[in-house]
């Protein structure tokens, strides 16, 4: 079946420090790629896509690209915020009739001053 | 209006009480999912509907849970004989179809005692 792995947390970063979250999956076919982050007291928020291979999917300085040959989608970011931190997840989807989503287990950052 | 809202937000319940989970989807979205995410761990698919239609419910852990979504809005997730393995966050989402985007509540947390 299909399924996600993330590095596990907690990562602590100091601010303007690289950031890389590892993200690999297991998937028939060419499924969709997705991180999701969770502030504290929030909901999952869509913080950036990927629907087939090579694509890279940006949004608030983070960055990922879908990588077929390697089944991964690594979450970078070149400078961390306080902002940052936060749950954040990686999950796929199979886009055919309204899949759900399959998740990681998350993997906590924080970001010190 | 703004996003998916759920109520309540906090649930405790003592072992064998009946609860029921409400989710109001962003307006418009046909389609809708339920997720558990227990402590630590991403959320795990438990049913999705399609307008009123509940198309797959094979996530459910067991004959205790319970799904509906009458008038194609609003929907309730409704656990009998709560148990203490029930306790998680429950995630509900509905989609943007012209982006096949979840977008997700803030969650139910629920405590069972």
């Amino acid at each position: 079946g299909n399924s996600v792995t993330q590095m596990e947390g907690p990562v602590t970063l100091s601010e303007e420090a690289f950031l890389t979250i590892n993200c690999t999956y297991t998937a028939t076919g060419y499924p969709s790629l997705f991180w999701y982050v969770q502030y504290p007291g929030e909901g999952l928020q869509l913080l950036l896509k990927a629907t087939k291979a090579d694509d890279k999917g940006s949004n608030k300085g983070f960055e990922a690209t879908y990588r077929k040959e390697t089944t991964s989608f690594h979450l970078e970011k070149g400078s961390v915020q306080v902002s940052d931190s936060a749950v954040y997840f990686c999950a796929l989807t199979h886009f055919s009739g309204n899949t759900p989503l399959v998740f990681g287990k998350g993997t906590r950052l924080s970001v010190i001053a | 209006g703004a996003g998916v809202s759920q109520s309540p937000r906090y649930k405790v319940a003592k072992r064998g009480q009946d609860v029921a989970l409400r989710c109001d989807p962003i307006s418009g979205h046909v389609s809708l999912f339920w997720y558990q995410q227990a402590l630590g761990q991403g959320p795990e698919f438990l049913t999705y509907f399609q307008n009123e239609a509940q198309l797959d419910k094979s996530g459910l852990p067991s004959d205790r849970f319970f799904a509906e979504r009458p008038e194609g809005s609003v929907s309730t997730l409704k656990i009998q004989r709560t148990q203490q393995e029930d306790s998680a966050v429950y995630l509900c989402a509905s989609i943007e179809a012209s982006t096949d985007t979840q977008y997700f509540g803030p969650g139910t947390r629920l405590t069972v005692l």
